[in-house]
This record gives structure tokens, C-alpha cells and sequence, in this order.
């Protein structure tokens, strides 16, 4: 059974913590790993990583994708209290389908 | 350009009552999705569609229809409404196999 499993499911920071968010997977049939940010509403696209080793990078948000050991790391530098939302992991498979992760709720206190 | 929107924002149901999610996209988008969101989960897939007149079943189908009679439209029917079916409902639609879906900003259900 295809499955995304995030870590840690909450953590706690305070503004200016660099904080380090995990993603394993287990998927047939592999596309893609995408990480998506939620706060009140829908979530909203971060990124979308289809290679291994290679950085993806949006301002204080990074990340990377491992595909031999099937995990990604979301990395928030610098964080603010606008960072505070759940960071949801999902994986595409060439059906099309998303399989998304628990989420991880992150709150950033000033 | 709305993007994918959905009505309606909140509903709270008796037990055994029926409704439809509504949820329209005007992005020309073939590939549209339902997902439902439990606290503290993630999105689990309810039904999708890869283009009009065609629709699947996802992970967790049990207790829900869907149609899809033009690209636009993807309604979510609810036939006999369940406590269990308590949760917000997302939307969300991509162009063809793409992989970004672009998320409509929920309906949040409450079965009593």
C-alpha cells in the first residue's frame, strides 16, 4: 500500500529557529514529491521535486529530494511567525493520484 | 480568473440527509479531484476525474457519488449523511498530468 508518512507531526519554534521538516515515502510507480503549505483555507504549492540531490529554493524555504533512500526535507531558515501553518508532503504517482502525508504543524512564536 | 472555487463554505447536516458539494474551475483544467481532510490528517482522495464523463474512485469512495457532465463541474454528492463524513471537503483541479493541483478553499461538514 502506497504510503507518506511526515515527521514530526508538530513542532514548536521560536522566530528565528531554522526549523528541518522530513518526508518518507513508499509509492508505486514514483512521479514526483510535492510540498505544500496550508494555513486557515486550501493549500498552496511550495514545490515539486522530481530529481534526486537537486535543491530546490524559494527565499527562507529550501528543499531536496533523496530517491535511493525514498525521503525529502523541507528546510525554513530565519522563521517568522507567518511560517506558521501545517506543511503538508505529498507524492504523484503516474496515475496521477497525490498521496499526501499527515502534515506537520508548525507554529513559530515571536 | 476564480481559480477553482466551492460552495458552499459550511454546511452542518442531520444524519441521513443528502447535499452536493459544489466545485467549478475555470482553468480548462481535465484532471479534477475531491479530497477530504480530517484534524490532524492529511487529504486522503475521495473521487477524481480525468476529463468529462469520466470519474474514479479514490481511496476512501465509500458513501459519496460524483459526476462530471462538462470540464467545468465536479460535484460531490453526499446520499445519506454520516457523522463519520464530519470534515472539510477540498476541491482541486490540474492540467492534464501535471502534477501542481490548485486547491479550491474548502467546505467545512459537520453530520449531527
Amino acid at each position: 500500500e502506497d504510503k507518506v508518512v511526515q515527521s514530526p507531526l508538530s513542532l514548536v519554534v521560536h522566530e528565528g529557529d531554522t526549523v528541518t521538516l522530513n518526508c518518507s515515502y513508499e509509492v508505486t510507480n514514483f512521479r514526483s514529491l510535492l510540498w505544500y503549505k496550508q494555513e486557515k483555507k486550501a493549500p498552496t504549492f511550495l514545490f515539486m521535486l522530481t530529481s534526486s540531490g537537486i535543491e530546490k529554493k524559494s527565499g527562507r524555504l529550501s528543499s531536496i529530494l533523496d530517491k535511493k533512500e525514498l525521503f525529502s526535507i523541507l528546510n525554513i531558515t530565519a522563521t517568522q511567525t507567518g511560517d506558521s501553518a501545517i506543511y503538508l508532503c505529498a507524492v504523484s504517482s503516474n496515475t496521477g493520484k497525490l498521496i499526501f502525508g499527515q502534515g506537520t504543524t508548525l507554529q513559530v512564536k515571536p | 480568473n476564480a481559480g477553482v472555487t466551492q460552495t458552499p463554505k459550511f454546511r452542518i447536516l442531520k444524519i441521513g440527509q443528502s447535499m452536493t458539494l459544489q466545485c467549478t474551475q475555470d482553468m480548462n483544467h481535465n484532471y479534477m479531484y475531491w479530497y477530504r481532510q480530517d484534524p490532524g490528517m492529511g487529504l486522503k482522495l475521495i473521487y477524481y476525474s480525468v476529463g468529462a464523463g469520466i470519474t474514479d474512485k479514490g481511496e476512501v469512495p465509500n458513501g459519496y457519488n460524483v459526476s462530471r457532465s462538462t470540464t467545468e463541474d465536479f460535484p460531490l454528492r453526499l446520499e445519506l449523511a454520516a457523522p463519520s463524513q464530519t470534515s472539510v471537503y477540498f476541491c482541486a483541479s490540474s492540467y492534464l498530468r501535471t502534477d501542481t493541483q490548485y486547491f479550491g478553499p474548502g467546505t467545512r461538514l459537520t453530520v449531527l
